[in-house]
């Protein structure tokens, strides 16, 4: 099995809102990852977990903060974000962490900021 | 540094053939390959990690040159199923982690 699964699916929120979005994965896997996606552009790396720890960030601005509470779930906190922080948000898993490794990506959550 | 893919689109007709390019100014240490639908998530499709190194899957089959720092991605009688935008990914070193994706390719195959 190689699912990752995020909630929601969609998401609306206003400037001053205050929300998160989920990602699980019960693979064992040992490093998870946020991307963030425009319209017909790449997925661009976030952050990366590696056993559990923030090993990655890529310069995100810091209304975006992530979590990682176990080896599971991985968590982005969204905190008065930007309309041009609307987009899908991906969260992806490896099974190694530190070596090049297949990513599997979950659905994603599409957020639109008002 | 994003990797370059060509070309940026491609239309097929079913059962025809397709190359899709992935190209890097610096050292190439792994090639991921994606494939990804409207409003969907990128499916993994194969890894490269070693130059020289071939993947086959049904009629979908990579290469990886790591002398030239490119990869190619081949997809033979094409499928309806094949259409999407088609990514590669690279790694900035050897140590995993950071992947960094070409500009995608598109690709439509018509009836």
């Amino acid at each position: 099995d190689t699912e990752v699964t995020q909630t929601p699916k969609h998401l609306v929120m206003g400037m001053t809102n205050k929300k998160s979005l989920k990602c699980e994965q019960h693979m064992g896997h040992r490093a998870m990852y946020w991307y963030k996606q425009k319209a017909k552009k790449p997925p661009e790396l976030m952050f990366v977990y590696s056993y559990e720890k923030l090993s990655i960030n890529e310069s995100v601005p810091s209304r975006f903060s992530p979590e990682c509470p176990n080896s599971s779930l991985l968590n982005l906190h969204l905190h008065a974000l930007q309309p041009e922080d609307s987009a899908l948000y991906l969260c992806a898993s490896s099974r190694l962490a530190g070596a090049p490794d297949t990513q599997y990506f979950g659905p994603g959550t599409r957020l639109t900021v008002l | 540094q994003q990797p370059v893919q060509s070309p940026q689109a491609v239309i097929l007709r079913e059962g025809e053939d397709a190359v899709i390019n992935c190209s890097s100014s610096k050292a190439l240490y792994s090639v991921h390959w994606y494939r990804q639908k409207h409003g969907e998530a990128p499916v993994f499709l194969m890894i490269l990690l070693k130059g020289g190194e071939q993947k086959g899957h049904e009629k979908i089959s990579a290469s990886f040159n790591e002398k030239k720092q490119q990869s190619s991605l081949y997809l033979t009688a094409s499928q309806l199923s094949y259409s999407g935008t088609y990514f590669c990914g690279t790694h900035p070193n050897n140590q995993g982690g950071k992947l960094i994706f070409g500009q995608g390719t598109e690709l439509s195959v018509k009836p």
